[in-house]
């Protein structure tokens, strides 16, 4: 069974900062998720990858498959990114079946 | 295009009371993932269905059950409703001929049980 960690659990910023956000998962995986939820809302994707790096307006993912590693990176940071950003990867390191999620982090930022 | 789409958005149910949600996959998608998110955590597997079957089982008692229906939309059922079931539940679907095409998730249903 794969298990996924993520750093920090809360984070605060100013408004424009560069943000990080930091996920770990032990088992080799063909794909991670990165997904979005703002408060009472359902979950939305952002990002699929199996290597290297993905941008997508001010957000960008990267991902060391070797190291198990991957990071979303918020750039000139807005309010409006306040939510909670969860990592998810395969649970038999496959690419299908079922999703195991990180606890999230919860992204505060003020203007 | 639309993408996963569930009904209802909310919903309120006695403790023992029945209730079912339902999900329409992203067109193209043919395999649709069950979760259930309580308060403050992550979303925990429930089950998945491909052609019709269950294919993958989570860590959930026989009172939560399913069904997928030709056209790939799906079902979920819950029985004998507990006040521990109040969650969202997530509805998600993928196309099992593509495995690097990844998840597509509905908004959700919220439960709530009183």
């Amino acid at each position: 069974k794969n298990e996924v960690e993520q750093s920090p659990q809360n984070l605060t910023a100013q408004e424009g900062e560069f943000i990080t956000i930091n996920c770990s998962y032990s088992v080799g995986i063909s794909a991670l998720h990165w997904l979005q939820q703002h408060p009472g809302g359902g979950i939305v994707s952002l990002f699929m990858l199996s290597s290297g790096k993905k941008k997508h307006g001010r957000l960008i993912a990267t991902i060391n498959i070797q190291e198990k590693h991957s990071s979303l990176h918020i750039t000139a940071s807005h309010p409006r990114d306040s939510a909670v950003y969860i990592c998810a990867v395969p649970n038999y390191g496959g690419s299908q079946g079922n999703l195991i999620f990180g606890k999230g982090t919860k992204l505060s930022v003020k203007p | 295009d639309a993408g996963v789409t569930q009904s209802p958005t909310h919903l309120i149910k006695t403790r023992g009371q029945q209730v079912t949600l339902r999900c329409s996959p992203k067109s193209g998608h043919d395999t649709v993932s069950w979760y259930q998110q309580a308060l403050g955590q992550g979303p925990q597997f429930i089950f998945q269905y491909y052609e019709e079957e269950e294919r993958q089982r989570g860590n959930f008692p026989d009172r939560f059950s399913g069904h997928q229906f030709p056209n790939y939309s799906s079902e979920l059922n819950v029985n004998a409703l507990l006040l521990g079931d109040s969650a969202l539940y997530l509805c998600a679907s993928s196309p099992l001929a593509r495995p690097n095409y990844g998840y597509t998730f509905g908004s959700g249903t919220r439960l709530t049980v009183v």
